[in-house]
């Protein structure tokens, strides 16, 4: 069974650039989450979705991050436009439903310069 | 609200030495604690989890963790340590109500020494 698929893995941008991420969850997981982790620090949620609804967007910085996730599979992950401070590793994670052990991507690597 | 706390972001061992690395957390309710690892430029790995079964959880890699509620303790062990156990290791909490967060502590880089 193919785990979570994160794309790019790796990105470097200028700031005030845009920049996206991609993600395709474990076949049949329903929950998809996006977390944030700054360097040397734990992953902190950014957004979980239930199927194609944005159940916990509170920690999404609304300004100049959005996510969406049209057909309840796949995910994108948007930031425009960028900042400095966005450079981080950003982990995608899907479970079968919510409260059903989480699997984390390889994660998407973003420096902004 | 919870919280994890990971004592010592840095723990060093010798190979075939007793890995000890320390999670406490709290909470308002029972939680689920789990421990995920970290390897190098890859994304998270499930170790183990408390789910209010057994108290003394198995994971993989020969890892395990004990639920302590006395001591508001999660705290993974293994008996003999192995190069290739040199990773980041976070601990988590979610009280499994309608949020299902998962809060994680800021983690605890275990340097395996030959």
């Amino acid at each position: 069974e193919a785990g979570v698929v994160q794309s790019p893995r790796y990105k470097i941008i200028e700031k005030k650039q845009p920049v996206a991420f991609w993600c395709n969850p474990i076949s049949g997981h329903n929950t998809l989450y996006w977390y944030l982790q700054n360097l040397g620090q734990g992953p902190e949620l950014l957004i979980r979705y239930e199927n194609e609804e944005a159940v916990d967007d509170s920690q999404l910085p609304k300004d100049r991050f959005s996510a969406e996730r049209l057909k309840g599979v796949d995910s994108t992950l948007k930031i425009q436009p960028a900042e400095l401070g966005d450079s981080a590793v950003y982990l995608c994670a899907s479970s079968r439903t919510a409260g059903n052990t989480i699997y984390f991507g390889e994660g998407s690597w973003l420096t902004v310069v | 609200a919870q919280s994890v706390t990971q004592l010592g972001s840095h723990v060093s061992v010798s190979e075939g030495a007793l890995v000890l690395l320390r999670c406490n957390y709290s909470s308002s309710v029972p939680p689920y604690l789990f421990w995920y690892v970290q390897y190098p430029n890859q994304g998270l790995q499930l170790l183990l989890k408390y789910t209010s079964a057994a108290t003394l959880v198995k994971g993989i890699n020969g890892f395990e963790a004990e639920f302590k509620k006395s001591e508001t303790s999660f705290h993974l062990t293994k008996p003999s340590a192995h190069m290739s156990d040199a990773a980041e290791y976070f601990c988590a909490v979610s009280e499994m109500d309608s949020s299902y967060k998962l809060i994680f502590g800021s983690g605890t880089r275990l340097l395996v020494r030959p």
